[in-house]
């Protein structure tokens, strides 16, 4: 059964240090999707990304968050200057584009830790 | 915009039992309504949706309910077995494309005793 993949599984970094979280959509999906999981509170959305541009996006994702999908397959959430708020689960999602279509499949997450 | 809350945040049940899960929203123009399941190390895993077209929806032994004027909507397991130990995570969503983005309650434990 195709799935969402994510990597790495867990990245540790330094405060201020950029990262960048990857994704594997499943591959004839066209809506992308980013959300994150501060360890003990809700499942929060980030951002939408759809031909090419962000369709929507969350008061969180601010100018330190940008995303790209820079070629067929993968999928980026790039954080430029990291913080210690910013440790978090962070969820790669895709949802095809068939019409009454709604399920977004989620991919296993990547655990960021800001030191 | 849209708040879920999710209620209880715990859950313990004995095999064979039934759970009962429940969440509000708070807008009314939400229009879907899916239920996640998440297990250790794993992403959140779709097990039922529901479309506010709908009042009821049935699964196997999983079942959702929508009451669209009280703005709540329930995840009912009956015949639970070890298996189902998980949390689980209810969102509501606005279905308009590529901008249906999920918002999602707290998540709950449910665990089963065997």
């Amino acid at each position: 059964e195709p799935e969402v993949t994510q990597t790495p599984s867990h990245q540790v970094t330094q405060m201020g240090q950029e990262v960048i979280l990857r994704c594997v959509p499943i591959s004839n999906h066209l809506y992308f999707y980013w959300y994150r999981q501060i360890l003990g509170q809700k499942v929060e959305f980030l951002v939408s990304f759809y031909n090419n541009e962000i369709s929507e996006k969350s008061e969180i994702f601010d100018d330190q968050f940008s995303v790209e999908r820079p070629d067929g397959s993968n999928f980026t959430l790039k954080i430029r200057s990291t913080k210690l708020e910013d440790s978090a689960m962070y969820f790669c999602a895709s949802r095809e584009r068939t019409a009454g279509v709604d399920e977004q499949f989620f991919g296993p997450g990547t655990r960021l830790t800001v030191l | 915009g849209e708040n879920v809350e999710q209620h209880p945040s715990t859950l313990s049940v004995q095999e064979g039992d039934s759970a009962v899960i429940k969440c509000t929203y708070s807008d009314s123009a939400s229009n879907y309504f899916p239920w996640y399941k998440q297990e250790l190390g794993k992403g959140p895993q779709l097990i039922i949706d529901i479309r506010s077209n709908v009042g009821e929806k049935k699964d196997q032994r999983i079942a959702v309910t929508l009451n669209k004027t009280a703005k709540h909507f329930s995840l009912h397991i009956t015949e639970t077995q070890p298996e189902d130990s998980a949390v689980y995570f209810c969102a509501a969503s606005i279905r308009t494309g590529a901008n249906s983005k999920l918002t999602f309650g707290k998540g709950i434990t449910l665990s089963v005793r065997p």
